[in-house]
């Protein structure tokens, strides 16, 4: 089966900074890639996702890269704030359902 | 509130035992998914039912069972508990047409196993 990994597991950034996520996969078959955010005590929220066929995708301060010949993908935040604080969870998805999800990098915006 | 209700918010049962965890999606959703989020495993997809019927399975241990009934409510059934299976549970909900990624999260019920 697939198998998601997600580095790092922690990370620190002062506010203003970059901060970018980055997970593998292994299954060539998954085609899309979404970035779900989990506020502590809280759901997990999609916040943004890429398909097979696209590199890039931005919205707003938040982009996902997409390398399928490497079979990586990355979650870039530009300019942090204390809110994006939370724990942010890649996924690699393939036709049928089968949904796996990375091990969660904490995320933590110092002001 | 996304509309996805899950009861209960908490349970704490002993090892061996059975509980059952319920899911109500949002209305006109007729597909649930069932995911398991702990701290050495993650999170994880069990598995996903549509219109009463079984379309998926994911990581879905033998001891645990799901089914959706009629009106679309679902439950997961877990037996004979064991100390890792204390998780946070939750379920999601996804319209017609759409898949697991369009999913909204309830809000989770959290499983303590002692």
């Amino acid at each position: 089966g697939e198998n998601v990994e997600q580095h790092p597991s922690t990370l620190s950034v002062q506010e203003g900074d970059s901060a970018v996520i980055k997970c593998t996969y292994s299954d060539s078959a998954s085609n899309y890639f979404p970035w779900y955010k989990q506020e502590l005590g809280k759901r997990p929220q999609l916040i943004i996702d890429i398909r097979s066929n696209v590199g890039e995708k931005k919205d707003q301060r938040i982009a996902v890269t997409l390398n399928k010949t490497a079979k990586h993908f990355s979650l870039h935040i530009t300019e942090t704030q204390p809110e994006d604080s939370a724990v942010y969870f890649c996924a690699a998805f393939r036709t049928g359902n089968q949904f796996y999800f990375g091990t969660g990098t904490s995320l933590t915006v110092i002001p | 509130d996304s509309g996805v209700t899950q009861t209960p918010k908490h349970l704490i049962t002993a090892t061996g035992q059975r509980v059952t965890l319920r899911c109500s999606p949002r209305s006109g959703d007729l597909s649930v998914y069932w995911y398991q989020q702990s701290l050495d495993q993650g999170l994880q997809f069990l598995i996903h039912y549509y219109n009463g019927e079984e379309r998926a399975k994911g990581n879905i241990l033998e001891r645990f069972s799901a089914q959706q009934f009629p009106d679309l409510h679902s439950e997961l059934n877990l037996s004979s508990l064991e100390l890792g299976d204390s998780a946070l549970y939750f379920c999601a909900s996804s319209a017609p047409g759409q898949g697991p990624r369009e999913a909204f999260f309830g809000q989770g019920t959290r499983l303590t196993v002692v």
